[in-house]
């Protein structure tokens, strides 16, 4: 337990669907971070909001879009994503502004078909 | 830019010693991560090295050579339950944005 949480932790949708993806965190950090873990290639960062801001959006497709309504809540909402969006979508967060340790979510795995 | 190294698999004997190395090339340097992700969990984290030298944590060590360009994480007296992903991660220069390597797949065995 690392004290962020993500739900859920499975999820299968149609290439037409909606649907969101949540972490939620009670650390006191300012900082979070969604990223994408595919298979047999490094973790991707996503989005990085810093106090509630978006700081980083690493051309991302606008079929994701983020959403950090306070300091303790990150959505990731989905639609009309691709099977080829499959993965592990991690959520993380930090002390914003600081060389220090991201802790991670256990992570929403991801089923595009 | 900025890239990052490390071997995809390795496996090992319980009880032995075992070094995973990490190279990276970054435009700047803030520090090296290293970080355990067991199969379907979140990734934790096991160390941070800034400057050069061997750092001991327990059964864990991590070094660190800048002018190398290079780290290691050392795991003695290997458990089953090191069976692990071991990431690699640097922040982007002047963030704290980590960026990892794909990752080293350890298998433990008896």
């Amino acid at each position: 337990e690392t004290g962020v949480t993500q739900t859920p932790r499975h999820l299968v949708m149609g290439m037409t669907n909606k649907k969101s993806l949540k972490c939620e965190q009670h650390l006191g950090h300012n900082a979070m971070y969604w990223y994408k873990q595919s298979a047999k290639k490094p973790l991707e960062l996503m989005f990085v909001y810093s106090l509630e801001e978006r700081v980083e959006n690493n051309s991302v497709p606008s079929r994701f879009s983020p959403e950090c309504p306070n300091s303790s809540h990150l959505f990731l909402h989905l639609h009309t994503l691709q099977p080829e969006d499959s993965a592990l979508y991690l959520c993380a967060s930090s002390p914003a502004g600081d060389r220090v340790v991201s802790f991670f979510g256990q992570g929403t795995r991801l089923t595009v078909v | 830019g900025q890239n990052i190294d490390q071997p995809t698999e390795m496996t090992a004997t319980e009880g032995a010693i075992v070094q995973i190395n990490c190279t990276y090339q970054t435009s700047g340097f803030n520090g090296l991560f290293w970080y355990q992700q067991h199969a379907g969990e979140a990734p934790t984290f096991l160390s941070y090295n800034v400057l050069d030298g061997l750092e001991e944590k327990g059964r864990f060590s991590s070094f660190l050579s800048r002018s190398k360009g290079y780290s290691y994480l050392l795991l003695k007296e290997l458990q089953m339950k090191d069976s692990a992903s071991y990431l690699c991660a640097a922040p982007r220069y002047n963030t704290d944005k980590l960026i990892f390597g794909t990752g080293t797949r350890l298998q433990v065995f008896p």
